[in-house]
């Protein structure tokens, strides 16, 4: 079983739609993050929460918004999406840990924005 | 600004051989690192990491190198099998805050 899972896998979308991704995760884990994956880049972090009423913005935050609904869940959303958005988006978790706390992946989801 | 990189984006190996993939990072305040493994069409998955205190740690088949002085780091693998093809990032943790800066990937291809 999954620990960090992600909702919709695949999404083709039109401009102008609002779009929800959806990550849940079973870890216990108190931080969670969005990133999206350009290709040929590394991966870019767009909003991270340390606990349920934390939200902090990332490198790339513009034109996304997130809600962390519970521990387990954190959600992102597109609220006008654009063709610039096309890309691979990973969820991640980690515990809260000082220095070394190590993230854990989601499988990804995979945004076409025509 | 200060970014974490690699030398090479491409890697191609026997199947059998060692490989040694690399990663050049700018800051100093530096103090966590960790190597990711993503095979197509799944997350980075964890496979090793280091801190700023040690110099070599080894996990199964896996050993990271991390040079202070020359701030480069190397992910070397012993006898390369073909599932290990995948793209590998290198991260490092800069303040202690649990935020990670990716580098951006080098592909690694195991040939038979």
């Amino acid at each position: 079983d999954a620990d960090v899972t992600q909702t919709p896998r695949n999404r083709i979308t039109k401009t102008g739609k609002r779009i929800m991704l959806e990550c849940s995760q079973t870890k216990g884990h108190d931080r969670m993050y969005w990133y999206r994956q350009d290709p040929g880049l590394g991966l870019r972090l767009i909003y991270y929460s340390f606990d349920v009423k934390d939200i902090n913005k990332g490198e790339i935050s513009d034109g996304y918004s997130v809600s962390r609904q519970a521990q387990a869940k954190f959600s992102l959303s597109l609220e006008s999406a654009i063709p610039n958005q096309t890309a691979l988006y990973f969820c991640a978790t980690s515990e809260n840990r000082v220095s070394t706390d190590t993230q854990y992946f989601g499988p990804g989801t995979r945004l076409t924005v025509l | 600004g200060e970014s974490v990189g690699l030398h090479l984006p491409t890697l191609s190996v026997q199947e059998g051989d060692n490989s040694i993939i690399n990663c050049a990072y700018s800051n100093s305040a530096s103090d966590y690192f960790i190597w990711y493994k993503q095979e197509s069409g799944k997350g980075p998955q964890f496979i090793i990491d280091i801190r700023s205190n040690m110099d070599k740690r080894q996990g199964q088949r896996v050993t990271v190198l991390l040079n202070k002085t020359v701030k480069h780091l190397s992910l070397q693998i012993a006898a390369t099998q073909p599932g290990d093809s995948a793209v590998y990032f290198c991260a490092e943790n800069i303040d202690a805050g649990n935020m990670l800066t990716f580098g951006g990937g080098t592909r690694l291809m195991v040939k038979p």
